[in-house]
């Protein structure tokens, strides 16, 4: 069975700092990793997705995550946080077979200091 | 153009009631997944369907079913309500149900369920 952990339940960090949200990931074949931003009140917003090729990935509001094999990790990261940025973070796990369905973490909350 | 939208926004039930939530997908997706997610917790698998036919069903007893209508949206219903359903459902709408390239799953805001 697929499953996510995210060791982190709440991070804080000044504004202009950089950010690492961690999530390990289990799965038996090849996954498909996915990091998700929710904020109050909202549905989920997809930052960044891996499937396959170069193992650092690009996502929007200038993220990006690495996955590692060897570590069962896909780390997210953003060199300067922005208050903005404050939110609950979402690492999920899905695979083609299971076409659309998804395994989430319990989320990581973001609070960002002025 | 429309995103996911989801209705009812709010709904209050007592135990024991049935409950139908709604999903229209964006235009051209023609699957739609829907998720519950308990506070504290991250979103979890209910039911995948593509084309109206089921594709995947999370670990949910019986008394959650699903459909997809020939316009792509959907109805979650949820019969003899307990305690421990009250959550956000989210709805999650893609062109295909597969991950893969391209292809993007957008949420809807949810429908926030209260059982009391």
């Amino acid at each position: 069975a697929q499953s996510v952990t995210q060791p982190d339940i709440h991070i804080t960090v000044s504004e202009g700092a950089s950010l690492e949200l961690r999530c390990n990931y289990s799965y038996g074949a090849t996954p498909y990793l996915f990091w998700y931003v929710q904020s109050p009140g909202q549905g989920l917003q997809l930052l960044l997705k891996y499937f396959s090729g170069d193992t650092l990935v690009q996502g929007i509001k200038g993220f990006e995550a690495e996955f590692k094999r060897s570590q069962s990790s896909f780390n997210l990261r953003k060199p300067s946080v922005h208050w903005s940025d404050a939110a609950e973070y979402f690492c999920a796990v899905g695979a083609l077979s299971n076409a659309g369905k998804s395994t989430f973490g319990d989320g990581t909350t973001l609070t960002v200091k002025p | 153009d429309a995103g996911v939208t989801q209705s009812p926004t709010h709904l209050i039930k007592t135990r024991g009631q049935q409950v139908t939530l709604r999903c229209s997908p964006i235009s051209g997706h023609k699957s739609v997944s829907w998720y519950q997610q308990v506070l504290g917790q991250g979103p979890q698998f209910i039911f995948q369907y593509y084309e109206k036919e089921e594709r995947g069903r999370g670990n949910f007893p019986d008394r959650f079913s699903a459909r997809q209508f020939p316009n792509y949206s959907s109805e979650l219903n949820v019969n003899a309500l307990l305690l421990g359903d009250s959550a956000l459902y989210l709805c999650a709408s893609s062109y295909s149900g597969v991950l893969a390239g391209k292809d993007t799953q957008y949420f809807g805001p949810g429908t926030r369920l209260t059982v009391l």
